[in-house]
């Protein structure tokens, strides 16, 4: 199926523990996005990646860090987790095109929970 | 920076039509869009407004005037499924590709 996969679904992990998030799109989008959405639903962007190149980079915590190895994958890594980072983290995906705000595709999600 | 601002919450019965306004403010306008999500699902997108005026598609039109700074969704014929949170987002600023959500509108539909 063509689409924006992730893993894992769940975690559930500790505080002060190192976790990563994988994303792939086969979609031959050029564009990829992590958004954190928090309990009250509030969709926010971390990180964009335009072909491997970091074009967003909102004000996030510096214990997160992206990676995109290529334009099909881009992973999310967080270090020493804290409670406030407990939130479901979207991975999406949009195509090249003359116009750049072309409509995002959204993986599954992964809820993350830090105990 | 950018604001945007929906209703949290909104009821409306099974067969009937529903209007989710959004409003807002933002340097740069690249155009609105607006996304469903259900529970414990991925948002999926749903319209598109760059210019002024209604985008129709099937049940779903979007309205859409810059110059208030000012949108609509608007639901027709609601079904049981149609019940999900509806997100406005505003793609504007500087940053290439980046969408600023609303904190969505919890649509629930009663037989």
């Amino acid at each position: 199926d063509t689409a924006v996969s992730q893993t894992p679904k769940y975690l559930v992990t500790q505080m002060g523990n190192d976790k990563s998030i994988k994303c792939e799109q086969n979609l031959g989008h050029d564009t990829m996005y992590w958004y954190k959405q928090d309990s009250k639903k509030f969709l926010k962007i971390m990180f964009s990646y335009n072909n491997k190149e970091l074009i967003i980079n909102e004000t996030v915590p510096n214990r997160f860090s992206p990676k995109s190895p290529d334009k099909a994958h881009l992973n999310l890594h967080i270090n020493s987790l804290e409670l406030g980072d407990s939130a479901v983290y979207f991975c999406a995906s949009s195509p090249p095109g003359a116009i750049p705000y072309s409509e995002q595709y959204f993986g599954p999600g992964t809820r993350l929970t830090v105990t | 920076g950018q604001n945007i601002d929906q209703p949290t919450e909104m009821t409306a019965t099974e067969g009937a039509i529903v209007q989710i306004n959004c409003t807002y403010q933002t340097s740069g306008f690249n155009g609105l869009f607006w996304y469903q999500q259900h529970a414990g699902e991925a948002p999926t997108f749903l319209s598109y407004n760059v210019l002024d005026g209604l985008e129709e598609k099937g049940r779903f039109s979007s309205f859409l005037s810059r110059s208030k700074g000012y949108s609509y969704l608007l639901l027709k014929e609601l079904q049981m499924k149609d019940s999900a949170s509806y997100l406005c987002a505003v793609a504007g600023g500087t940053s290439y590709g980046k969408l600023t959500f609303g904190q969505g509108t919890i649509l629930t539909v009663h037989p």
